[in-house]
C-alpha cells in the first residue's frame, strides 16, 4: 500500500515543550511539504523540502524547525518558540517535476494544553 | 502577493441538484489548478486537476478553466449527501520554485 503516513493522531503539548511530528511516504516522492490548518482557514506552507538533506522555509516557518535526513521522512518540530501552535498540521508530497499535484497524509491535530 | 479566493459559502444545495463551486486566482501565468475535498476533521483529497482552458469531466465532477478570466470552478452533478465537505482550490503559481496556493476553502451541504 502506497501512501503518506503521520503519527501521532492527537498530540497534546504542555506549554514550553518541543513535541516532533512524524511524516513517513512510500510514494518514492523527493517533494515533502508540511502545512498548518487553522479552523476556517486555508493551508499555509511552513516548510518544503525537495530533496534529502534540503529545506525551505514556507510563509510560516518562525517556531518550526525540520530534518530530511532521509527521502521518506520529514519530521516536524513545533518548538517551544510557537506561541500559538494548536493547530491541525498535514504532511503532503509530490514528484518534484510536473504540474506539483500533492497528496496528503491523515493529519496530526495538535493541541497545548 | 498571489492569491486564490473562494467564495466564502457555506453552500447549500438539494440532493440530486448541481453544486458549483468557484475559484479565482491572481497570478496569470498560472498553470496548474486543483480541487481538493476535506471531510470534517479529515485531511485534503485530491479529486481533480486540470491545465487546459475548458471543462474536465470525471464521473459526477466537472472541472471548467478559464485562464483569461483567471478562474477555475468545479461543478459537482446530482449531488449526494455524501458529498457535504469542504471544498479546497489550488493554484500553482508560474515559476519552477513556486509552490501551491490554496483558498481558504468553500463548506458543501447537501440536504436529503
Amino acid at each position: 500500500d502506497g501512501g503518506i503516513t503521520q503519527s501521532p493522531k492527537y498530540l497534546f503539548r504542555k506549554e514550553g515543550q518541543n513535541v516532533t511530528l512524524s511524516c513517513e511516504q512510500n510514494l518514492n516522492h523527493d517533494a515533502m511539504y508540511w502545512y498548518r490548518q487553522d479552523p476556517g482557514q486555508g493551508l499555509r506552507l511552513i516548510y518544503y523540502s525537495q530533496i534529502v538533506n534540503d529545506f525551505q522555509k514556507g510563509d510560516i516557518a518562525e517556531g518550526y524547525s525540520v530534518s530530511r535526513e532521509k527521502k521518506e521522512s520529514f519530521p516536524l518540530t513545533v518548538t517551544s518558540a510557537q506561541k500559538n501552535p494548536t493547530a491541525f498540521y498535514l504532511c503532503a508530497s509530490s514528484i518534484v517535476a510536473g504540474p506539483d499535484t500533492q497528496y496528503f497524509g491523515p493529519g496530526t491535530r495538535l493541541t497545548v494544553l | 502577493q498571489k492569491e486564490v479566493e473562494q467564495n466564502s459559502g457555506p453552500l447549500s444545495v438539494p440532493e440530486g441538484a448541481i453544486a458549483s463551486l468557484n475559484c479565482t486566482y491572481s497570478d496569470r501565468g498560472s498553470q496548474s489548478f486543483f480541487w481538493y475535498r476535506q471531510y470534517s476533521g479529515k485531511s485534503p483529497e485530491l479529486i481533480m486537476s486540470i491545465y487546459s482552458n475548458g471543462d474536465k469531466e470525471d464521473g459526477r465532477f466537472t472541472a471548467q478553466l478559464n485562464k483569461a478570466s483567471q478562474y477555475v470552478s468545479l461543478l459537482i452533478r446530482d449531488s449526494q449527501p455524501s458529498d457535504s465537505a469542504t471544498y479546497l482550490c489550488a493554484v500553482k503559481p508560474p515559476g519552477a520554485n513556486s509552490k501551491l496556493t490554496f483558498g481558504k476553502g468553500i463548506t458543501l451541504s447537501v440536504r436529503p
